[in-house]
């Protein structure tokens, strides 16, 4: 089955400066990886999402990139602040409806 | 709509004792996802269904852990017996399961303490 890993685990970063989390995936015909946040004692949500058919995918500060034939793919937010304190997700999806499996989590914390 | 339902919130029962955890998806999604968290094992996939029909249930710890969709509104987590070590905010998510549409909306999770 398929097998997500992240890192890092924890990131500090200073507020204004750039956060990249890298995920490696092992199947290869997963074709789905979206990216949730988890604030404290919240749900996850999704922020960002890119399919196999894509390279790189920006919604404003945030950027995901893919590279299907090394199996990676990271996170990449520009200009951090503290509301980007949280807990950031990778997944991987063989469609974008079969089951979702997740990286172990990468906590970020964005310092003022 | 309301989002993705899920109840209790919070559980506290001691072990041995029957633990079941409820889920209402969102109106129209076809897929439901039920999800364990805990710090050691991040996020774990334990079951989901499609159209109410359990797909994959290889996540499932053991025996003692079943679940059941039997409508496309509702769906249960059910441990028994319930032992300390399944203490975890279990969540769980539906998706509208069609190509594209790929998204998990998660409910606020229900928190299980056994004690």
């Amino acid at each position: 089955g398929e097998n997500v890993e992240q890192h890092p685990s924890t990131l500090s970063v200073q507020e204004g400066d750039s956060a990249v989390i890298k995920c490696t995936y092992s199947d290869s015909a997963s074709n789905y990886f979206p990216w949730y946040k988890q604030e404290l004692g919240k749900r996850p949500q999704l922020i960002i999402d890119i399919r196999s058919n894509v390279g790189e995918k920006k919604d404003q500060r945030i950027a995901v990139t893919l590279n299907k034939t090394a199996k990676h793919f990271s996170l990449h937010i520009t200009e951090t602040q503290p509301e980007d304190s949280a807990v950031y997700f990778c997944a991987a999806s063989e469609t974008s409806y079969d089951k979702v499996i997740f990286g172990p989590g990468t906590s970020l914390s964005v310092i003022p | 709509d309301a989002g993705v339902i899920q109840s209790p919130r919070h559980e506290v029962t001691e072990m041995g004792q029957e633990v079941t955890l409820r889920c209402k998806p969102i109106s129209g999604h076809n897929s439901l996802f039920w999800y364990r968290q805990t710090m050691m094992r991040g996020l774990e996939l334990l079951i989901y269904f499609n159209n109410n029909v359990p797909i994959d249930d290889s996540g499932m710890p053991e025996d003692r852990f079943s679940a059941k969709m039997p409508n496309a509104s509702f769906s249960t987590l059910k441990i028994q017996p319930s032992e300390p070590r399944d203490s975890a905010v279990y969540f769980c998510a539906s998706s509208p399961g069609t190509s594209g549409e790929g998204e998990l909306f998660f409910g606020e999770g229900s928190r299980l303490t056994v004690l």
